[in-house]
């Protein structure tokens, strides 16, 4: 069965870096699109960012654009998320998420969430 | 301030039938199909329709989705206590600021 699982959250200050990475198995990576998205600390549910099934598109949040970057390796069965200057507002669960097709159909499977926390 | 707008809670009693509201505009569910899912208190979301109106396995057939213009509902008949979750739509958005995905505020749900 479809099997995401989020690593790389933690404490981390605010204008530093933090990397995601999402370990993905139980279907053909390299045929789905993927997203990440996330939910603050008692909030609804905030889309992220989507990455196409083979990384030629890419779309994200107003909310992150500049600061966030989507990519995948496709021989790792891999999706990361490269956040930087973070901000006290992006403190959430954030989650890796696969699509329904290939291209953006919106998210299918979830995985459990990685929680940052951004605070000095 | 979320995109598309839902109630932010919802109730009823077991056996009743519910449906919960999702608004949004021509860029998003004017012209795209909508997505619900389901989160239960302490768990990750879990798609419950999607491309409007289709089940994927395992969901039973007392939820069903429907669209209408700019609006999308979901409705859940034959309300169980194991229904109590937030409900949230999604859908693509093609805005001049930008394209992407958007969720609705969430719907709180409780079974009276």
């Amino acid at each position: 069965q479809v099997q995401l699982v989020e690593s790389g959250g933690g404490v981390v200050q605010p204008g530093r870096s933090l990397r995601l990475s999402c370990a993905a198995s139980g279907f053909a990576f390299n045929s789905y699109g993927m997203h990440w998205v996330r939910q603050a600390p008692g909030k609804g549910l905030e889309w992220v960012a989507l990455i196409w099934y083979d990384g030629s598109n890419k779309y994200y949040a107003d909310s992150v654009k500049g600061r966030f970057t989507i990519s995948r390796d496709n021989s790792k069965n891999t999706l990361y998320l490269q956040m930087n200057s973070l901000r006290a507002e992006d403190t959430a669960v954030y989650y890796c998420a696969r699509d329904l097709g290939w291209f953006g159909e919106g998210v299918q499977h979830w995985g459990q969430g990685t929680l940052v926390t951004v605070s000095s | 301030q979320s995109v598309l707008t839902q109630p932010p809670s919802a109730s009823g009693t077991p056996g009743q039938r519910v449906t919960i509201s999702c608004s949004g505009s021509s860029s998003n569910i004017g012209s795209n199909t909508v997505n619900w899912y389901q989160q239960l208190p302490g768990t990750a979301p879990k798609l419950l329709i999607y491309r409007n109106n289709q089940r994927p396995s395992g969901v039973p057939d007392r939820f069903s989705g429907s669209k209408s213009g700019a609006s999308a509902s979901l409705a859940i008949s034959g309300l169980q206590s194991e229904d109590e979750a937030d409900y949230y739509c999604a859908a693509w958005d093609d805005s001049l600021t930008g394209r992407g995905w958007v969720f609705g505020g969430g719907t709180k749900l409780t079974v009276l």
